[in-house]
């Protein structure tokens, strides 16, 4: 089945670790997208890439950093530098044809010890 | 900037009854606006979309309208079931034209349907 896997689901980290949360799609859409999403918040956007070895930073790209070397991998790094990096995180993909309709992964919840 | 708004942070209905939730937009009228449904702990799901020269969509139990002058969309579920009780995203084109494909978000409408 195509979809978009996202891991881990649950990750602990100590302040000043980076981590790295992976999402992987086989659906073979072109752009690719990273949220953030809080209690009583709307989701945010991180960062986005539309095309392979191309991203773009989104609204709250601080603290983050991310890769697109192949079409169905987009890994994003919570950085040490993110003061508040206890979130859900989420990964999209979008085909690129037509209207903007995302596919979400099932998310990652990262707390910082 | 655009900013989208949906002004119930929760909502509480019977079954059977039909649950209404509402997303307002504060500038520009964009192409089409999305609805997608969030269960807790699970990403959010895409459920319909309109187009700003479409009045209404249906989709079995769900219906959306858009209202340009208003700059409003519902959302409808007739004959609620508990089975329906989820938060519900409203989106649209982040910039002007969705050149970039971006969607923003709102803070979603907790629904709870109760037996």
């Amino acid at each position: 089945d195509g979809g978009i896997t996202q891991s881990p689901k649950y990750l602990f980290r100590k302040e000043g670790q980076n981590v790295t949360l992976s999402c992987e799609q086989n659906l073979n859409h072109d752009a690719m997208y990273w949220y953030r999403q809080d209690p009583g918040q709307g989701l945010r956007l991180i960062y986005y890439s539309q095309i392979v070895n191309d991203f773009q930073k989104g609204d709250i790209a601080e603290g983050y950093s991310v890769s697109r070397e192949k079409k169905e991998s987009f890994p994003l790094t919570v950085t040490s530098a993110q003061k508040n990096p206890t979130a859900f995180y989420l990964c999209a993909s979008r085909e690129g044809h037509g209207a903007n309709v995302l596919t979400f992964g099932a998310g990652s919840r990262l707390t910082v010890l | 900037s655009q900013k989208i708004e949906q002004n119930s942070e929760a909502l509480n209905i019977q079954e059977g009854k039909t649950a209404t939730l509402t997303c307002n937009y504060t500038n520009y009228s964009p192409a089409y606006l999305q609805w997608y449904r969030q269960d807790p702990g699970r990403g959010p799901v895409f459920l319909l979309l309109i187009r700003e020269n479409e009045k209404e969509k249906r989709k079995e139990r769900l219906k959306v309208t858009f209202d340009t002058t208003l700059k409003q969309s519902l959302f409808h579920i007739t004959a609620s079931q508990p089975a329906d009780s989820a938060t519900y995203l409203c989106a649209l084109d982040a910039d002007y034209g969705g050149s970039q494909g971006n969607l923003i978000f709102g803070k979603g409408t907790k629904l709870s349907v109760k037996p």
